[in-house]
């Protein structure tokens, strides 16, 4: 069962590129890496999903290194909206009946964008 | 389309009492969640449904939450006695599964717990 590690909060500024890193020294082999977001008074929203290398959409990046013991996520040129919560989770995105899909929300990273 | 559906949005009771919430998933999401927020926490996986089966209630305090979906389709969370401790935004999130992946979970605004 993959334990993640974040920063507690990050700071910056309107317009620049944020990267929140996320450890996950012991993730497994079926284990996938998800990434959402959190605004106050809301349900996390689901951002990015992936496996290994290099992940994107409209939305955001995911780089993970070949030894997938770590990932960051990639805001490109954020704004106010982007002031959340960020999470990080590591598991085994199983199918039907798996008892071995266990799904962890870490503390998050909450981000704070300034004009 | 509309998203998960949750009942009522906020509940105050007095300890003791007993509560529910209801949720309602996306039209053809077979996989329901039920999670447990505490301020300034992440969410806490409370119970897991494929279907009409919990797959996963392992984290679920059985001697006063219950859960039940029937028909695989909405779900309530029941507690009872409420406990102090109870308090928290308690959320419901609800996904596909395709070829073995879970995709992403889509979660309801949440039913935000006080507990008196």
């Amino acid at each position: 069962l993959a334990k993640t590690t974040q920063p507690i909060s990050m700071d910056s500024y309107e317009g620049q590129e944020v990267n929140i890193t996320c450890s996950h020294n012991n993730i497994a082999t079926n284990d996938y890496i998800t990434w959402y977001q959190q605004f106050p008074s809301q349900g996390p929203r689901f951002i990015i999903q992936g496996y290994k290398t290099k992940v994107t959409n409209e939305v955001a990046s995911l780089f993970i290194p070949a030894d997938r013991k770590s990932s960051t996520l990639s805001l490109p040129r954020v704004s106010l909206s982007d002031t959340a919560v960020y999470y990080c989770l590591v598991g085994d995105m199983a199918g039907l009946g798996s008892s071995a899909s266990k799904i962890i929300f870490g503390s998050g990273t909450r981000l704070s964008i300034r004009p | 389309e509309a998203g998960v559906v949750q009942s009522p949005r906020y509940k105050i009771i007095e300890k003791k009492q007993p509560v529910a919430f209801w949720c309602n998933p996306i039209s053809g999401h077979n996989t329901l969640y039920w999670y447990r927020q505490n301020l300034g926490q992440g969410p806490e996986l409370l119970i897991r449904y494929e279907n009409e089966e919990a797959v996963d209630d392992s984290q679920l305090p059985k001697d006063r939450f219950s859960a039940e979906r029937l028909k695989g389709v909405d779900s309530t969370l029941k507690i009872q006695p409420a406990e102090l401790g109870d308090s928290a935004v308690y959320l419901c999130a609800s996904s596909s599964v395709f070829g073995g992946v879970s995709y992403e979970q889509y979660f309801g605004p949440g039913t935000r717990l006080t507990v008196t």
